[in-house]
C-alpha cells in the first residue's frame, strides 16, 4: 500500500499567522484528501486535491482560508491562513489505494494556535 | 441526525475479553465499510474492508455487516493491550476511482487492561 509522509509533525503557531503542511506519496495517486480532526472528533473532510485542478471543498471550507496546492501525482500542500485557536487540530493527507479497497493516511500534523 | 452513528465509548476491558464496536448509518447508498484503527499520535490505519452483508473474518477480528438493518460492527477476539486505540468506522457510497470522501463515525476509545 502506499506511504505517505506528512509534514510538519506538529507545530505551535501564533495566531494570525499561516502554516504549510506537506504530504508526500511513495507512489502516483489521482485523488489527495485533507482532513481535519478536533481533539476528541472524528475526521471531516476539508478537501479533495485533483492533479491538474482546482480543490474541490467541502461545505464550511474555503479556499481562502485552506488553500491547497497539487503540482503533481505524488505530492500536495495544505495551507492554514490566518491562524486562531479555533484552527487548532490534527490535519491528515489520504490517497485512495485501489489495491487494498481502502484509503491510506499520513501520521499527521499536530496544530496548536496560541 | 448525523449519517454515521458510533458507539462513544469510552471502553475499557481486561486482556482477552471479546469486544464488541458498532455503527448504525441512515444513508442506504452506503456501499462499503471499512474500520480504522488509531494510535494516539498517529493517522488511521486500516483494518477491515467490508462490501456486503455478513461476516468477514481476519486473524482475531471479525467486521460484520447488516445492511437491512443498516448496522456494522467490528468484534476482536482475545484481546490485547496492544489493542488499545480509538476504532472509527468509516463508510462510502461510490466505488472506488468514481470519486468521493469517507463519511466516518465519532470513534471508539477501547482500552485493553493487562
Amino acid at each position: 500500500s502506499a506511504v505517505i509522509s506528512q509534514k510538519p509533525s506538529r507545530d505551535i503557531c501564533q495566531r494570525g499567522t499561516s502554516l504549510t503542511i506537506q504530504c508526500q506519496v511513495d507512489s502516483q495517486v489521482t485523488m489527495m484528501f485533507w482532513y481535519r480532526q478536533q481533539p476528541g472528533q472524528s475526521l471531516t473532510l476539508i478537501a479533495t486535491a485533483n492533479q491538474g485542478s482546482e480543490a474541490t471543498y467541502e461545505s464550511g471550507f474555503v479556499i481562502d482560508k485552506f488553500p491547497i496546492s497539487r503540482p503533481n501525482l505524488t505530492f500536495s500542500t495544505l495551507t492554514v491562513s490566518n491562524m486562531s485557536p479555533e484552527d487548532s487540530s490534527i490535519y491528515l493527507c489520504s490517497v485512495e489505494v485501489l489495491a487494498n479497497y481502502g484509503y491510506t493516511f499520513g501520521s499527521g500534523t499536530r496544530l496548536t494556535v496560541v | 441526525q448525523k449519517e454515521v452513528e458510533q458507539d462513544p465509548g469510552p471502553l475499557s476491558v481486561p486482556e482477552g475479553a471479546i469486544v464488541s464496536l458498532n455503527c448504525t448509518y441512515s444513508n442506504s447508498a452506503f456501499q462499503y465499510f471499512m474500520w480504522y484503527r488509531q494510535y494516539s499520535r498517529k493517522g488511521p490505519e486500516l483494518l477491515m474492508y467490508t462490501y456486503s452483508s455478513g461476516n468477514k473474518e481476519d486473524g482475531r477480528f471479525t467486521a460484520q455487516v447488516d445492511k437491512s438493518s443498516k448496522y456494522i460492527s467490528l468484534f476482536i477476539r482475545d484481546s490485547q493491550p496492544s489493542d488499545s486505540a480509538t476504532y472509527l468506522c468509516a463508510m462510502i457510497s461510490r466505488s472506488f476511482g468514481s470519486a468521493r470522501q469517507l463519511t466516518f463515525g465519532s470513534g471508539t476509545q477501547l482500552t485493553v487492561l493487562p
